[in-house]
């Protein structure tokens, strides 16, 4: 199976502030990527597919980028909403497997 | 408006088996899989397998091939995924998701409410 990495694990940050996250695959997945934004008690909601694709009604202060091993998510104005746990996943082949996720809190 | 509920929340005991449901409506296109992917408490999220609707169609994570099994009923529109031989390991919120049907097309667009699934003795 693909393992998939992320740094950081925690993050801390002011809103207004961009934030990156980082996402690595074991082996090359080419765009075959996907970003999840978790609430606590919520399920995971859909932000990013095919590494840059954002999908419908998610704001466009959130990008992604990235091809073969490295991939990153970029918040470009933090909001209030946006404090979460983000979890990039690759789809690329079996086992579909999730990144560890990274925790975005307030500093 | 796509909606995927999931049946309600199970205490079973180590060794038993549990049938989680899900139900799923308003998709657009016919064209999609029902998936099933479990987080333990404070953990990340870990897929478990895969089934078209229409089709009957599966795959399934290496790791679960022995003791899960994935079923459907048409007639309600239901999937249903039963894990067996169950252990503490396996406490977790079970969610069901959808994804479009076709290679490079497992991302998960729309998710479940989550079942809770304790396993204790």
């Amino acid at each position: 199976d693909i393992q998939m990495t992320q740094s950081p694990s925690t993050l801390s940050a002011s809103v207004g502030d961009r934030v990156t996250i980082t996402c690595r695959a074991s082996q090359s997945i080419s765009t075959w990527l996907a970003w999840y934004q978790q609430k606590p008690g919520k399920a995971p909601n859909l932000l990013i597919s095919k590494a840059s694709t954002l999908e419908s009604g998610v704001p466009l202060r959130f990008s992604g980028s990235g091809s073969g091993t490295e991939f990153t998510l970029t918040i470009s104005s933090l909001q209030p909403d946006d404090f979460a746990i983000y979890y990039c996943q690759q789809y690329d082949s079996y086992s579909f497997t999730f990144g560890p996720g990274t925790k975005v809190d307030i500093k | 408006q796509v909606q995927l509920v999931q049946s309600g929340a199970e205490a079973k005991k180590p060794g038993a088996s549990v049938k989680v449901s899900c139900r799923a409506s308003g998709y657009r296109s016919k064209s999609y899989d029902i998936n099933w992917v479990r987080q333990a408490t404070g953990q990340g999220l870990e897929w478990m397998v895969w089934m078209n609707p229409d089709s009957g169609n599966t795959g399934y994570a290496q790791k679960f091939q022995d003791r899960l099994s994935i079923t459907r009923d048409i007639s309600i529109g239901t999937v249903y995924m039963e894990l067996s031989s169950l252990r503490s390991e396996d406490t977790a919120v079970y969610y069901c998701a959808t994804s479009p049907s076709g290679r490079h097309l497992r991302y998960f667009d729309y998710w479940g409410q989550g079942t809770l699934v304790t396993v204790s003795s």
